[in-house]
């Protein structure tokens, strides 16, 4: 079984600074993860991928996130955010045996104040 | 990178009336595609995992003869809401499976049934 727990479902930042999205994960198997945003009305766009490569993942629009197996934790961060960041963001793991299925936390609903 | 197309994007329909929505995958080629429902503010939820050639599986408690799913080729899956109604009103989306374990969504269907 697999599962997902974004620890804030509301996220509110200024402009410029730096933006923490928590994300746990549990899994039986050695997990594949991703976060993805979501504009409003819009369709998900992946931010990045772990998938047992290296732990600290770097994706677009300046986002990372570092994979701690020892915290069960994929912790998505940026340094400074804009205002085009304001969104939903989700994380989601899947594994082998879960046959492609991806199992998506609550979402994050970022608000970047200017 | 891949793309996935979904349509139409949005629909309004009377109730009883039935509304089918289409998932293609446009430079790649997809035997599994799946479907995920999205209710206002929260995150998405697994429908069904449509398989090219066989019949769809769905999750528990979503109804089969409600939620009919196509999958006639490798590259299009069809969902079909039947006699719709007030409560189907969602947002739906679908993704499709590329190389490296990436799932790719749609733009999505925001269904209003009046």
């Amino acid at each position: 079984a697999q599962s997902v727990t974004q620890l804030d479902s509301h996220v509110s930042v200024s402009e410029g600074t730096p933006v923490l999205l928590r994300c746990n994960y549990s899994s039986s198997y050695s997990p594949s993860l991703f976060w993805y945003v979501q504009h409003p009305n819009k369709g998900l766009q992946l931010l990045l991928k772990y998938t047992s490569a290296a732990t600290l993942v770097k994706g677009i629009n300046g986002f990372e996130a570092e994979f701690k197996k020892s915290e069960t934790s994929f912790h998505l961060t940026k340094p400074s955010a804009h205002m085009s960041d304001a969104a939903e963001y989700f994380c989601v793991v899947t594994t082998p045996a879960a046959g492609n299925k991806l199992t998506f936390g609550g979402g994050t609903r970022v608000l970047v104040k200017p | 990178g891949a793309v996935v197309s979904q349509h139409p994007s949005r629909v309004i329909c009377k109730s009883g009336t039935s509304v089918k929505i289409e998932c293609r995958s446009l430079d790649f080629q997809a035997t599994t595609m799946f479907w995920y429902r999205q209710f206002p503010k929260q995150s998405l939820m697994l429908m069904a995992t449509s398989n090219e050639g066989s019949k769809a599986t769905y999750e528990q408690g979503v109804e089969k003869d409600k939620f009919l799913i196509n999958h006639a080729s490798l590259t299009l899956s069809t969902l079909t809401v039947t006699s719709a109604h007030p409560e189907d009103s969602s947002f739906y989306i679908c993704s499709a499976p590329g190389t490296t374990s990436i799932q790719y969504f749609g733009a999505g269907t925001r269904l209003s049934v009046l």
